[in-house]
């Protein structure tokens, strides 16, 4: 079974520059998969950041922006601020049975 | 204003049941898929089941099939999950969204109920 993967962690320092990666434990990621990447805080539900690889949605400010980059999809946070500090998740479409799947997450710390 | 609220979480027995309501306002329900995710204490995020439009399509995750069945009431604007033979690792918070499925992406998010499975 495919898994979809993610960095467990990564940190930023405030004002910098992170991307945060989705793959495939067999395969590559391409457009196909219509990535979507998701912002979680603790004890909140989750926030639509991405949708289709790199489109915002709604209210979503353009500091976040989705790509492929390689053979995964990525999540870039430029000038990352201290309300950044959350759990993200990406969504990959595995096909009409399977739907969706979630990566597993990556927690990021601003500090 | 959009708005997806859940209801119908608590405590239950392995073995029991229970029925989640997730009741949809602002937009026009009847239009659009919608999903179950869930999300277990300290873990991560995983899809549970999706209906189409109409209820003529239902997808389900392989640990759920057999056990689980998503409903949906148009005309009551709510979306259902009737939860059988409730194991101990169904444990979680569950989450209502919509799916929009020609983006296969949730772009909709409900606060989400808990479901503990506990003796």
């Amino acid at each position: 079974q495919t898994v979809v993967t993610q960095e467990p962690s990564f940190s930023v320092s405030p004002g910098g520059t992170v991307t945060l990666t989705c793959g495939l434990s067999s395969g590559s990621v391409s457009t196909s998969y219509y990535p979507s990447w998701y912002q979680q805080t603790p004890g909140q539900a989750p926030r639509t950041l991405i949708y289709s690889t790199n489109t915002r949605s709604s209210g979503v400010p353009d500091r976040f922006s989705g790509s492929i980059l390689g053979n995964k999809a990525a999540l870039t946070i430029t000038g990352a601020q201290a309300d950044d500090e959350s759990d993200y998740y990406c969504v990959l479409y595995m096909g009409s049975g399977i739907h969706v799947v979630f990566g597993g997450g990556t927690k990021l710390t601003v500090l | 204003e959009v708005q997806l609220v859940e209801s119908g979480g608590g405590l239950v027995q392995p073995g029991g049941s229970l029925r989640l309501s997730c009741a949809a306002s602002g937009f026009t329900f009847s239009s659009y898929w919608m999903s179950w995710v869930r999300q277990a204490p300290g873990k991560g995020l995983e899809w549970v089941a999706n209906i189409k439009q109409d209820g003529s399509e239902k997808y389900y995750v392989d640990s759920v099939k057999g056990r689980f069945t998503i409903s949906r009431d148009n005309a009551k604007n709510s979306l259902y999950l009737q939860m059988n033979s409730l194991r101990a690792e169904d444990t979680a918070v569950y989450y209502c969204a919509r799916y929009r499925r020609p983006l296969r992406a949730f772009d909709i998010w409900g606060q989400g109920t808990m479901v503990t499975v506990s003796s």
